[in-house]
């Protein structure tokens, strides 16, 4: 199976900051990477898919870069509605698998 | 409208069974792979298994294979997830999708005596 592993678990910052959230598989994925929102209560959020293709509807402060192993996601400017769990997930291979999440704070 | 709308959940004795069904709207149902997820509450999400768009090719999480059957029937637009033999760590939010952009609201289920 291929493993996800997200990081940080959780971060608080403050509106305004960029924030980061990374990735890795444990093996090639290529771009077969889906970035998830998720806030509590409520299904997830297609955010990114392709790695770095933004979803229609999404705003633009929401990116995503890499391939391969290495993802990233980028808050370009950290709003107050960006307080959600974030998840990544492959599609490479099955069983399809999930990041662990990152829950993001506001401060 | 919302694309997938589950329903199904309940309370369930283990060693019980349970049907989820989760109804299609406005995409092309037919020719999707279609997917069930779940998630203990608080806790993370996991990909329960997978059908092919015409229902011939079907997969399943090692967890829950043998016990869970995922079918589908085109016509009706609907998809199914068939669990038996339920044990308490099958308690969770169940989600049908469209891995991506379409996701059912969820429904739980739980095990327990």
């Amino acid at each position: 199976d291929i493993q996800m592993t997200q990081s940080p678990s959780s971060l608080s910052a403050s509106v305004g900051d960029r924030v980061t959230i990374t990735c890795r598989a444990s093996q090639y994925i290529a771009t077969y990477l889906y970035w998830y929102q998720q806030k509590p209560g409520k299904a997830p959020k297609l955010l990114i898919y392709g790695a770095t293709s933004l979803q229609d509807g999404v705003p633009s402060r929401f990116s995503g870069s890499g391939a391969e192993t290495d993802f990233t996601l980028t808050i370009s400017s950290l709003q107050r509605e960006d307080s959600a769990t974030y998840y990544c997930q492959q599609s490479y291979d099955t069983p399809l698998t999930f990041g662990g999440g990152t829950k993001v704070e506001i401060k | 409208e919302v694309p997938l709308v589950e329903s199904g959940g309940g309370l369930v004795q283990p060693g019980g069974s349970l049907r989820l069904s989760c109804e299609a709207s406005g995409f092309s149902f037919s020719s999707s792979w279609m997917h069930w997820v779940r998630q203990v509450p608080g806790k993370g999400l996991m990909w329960v298994g997978r059908i092919n768009s015409d229902g011939s090719s079907i997969t399943y999480a090692d967890s829950v294979r043998g016990r869970f059957t995922i079918s589908r029937d085109n016509a009706k637009n609907t998809l199914y997830l068939q669990m038996n033999s339920l044990r308490a760590d099958d308690t969770a939010v169940y989600y049908c999708a469209r891995i991506g952009a379409f996701w059912g609201q969820g429904t739980l289920v739980t095990v327990s005596s």
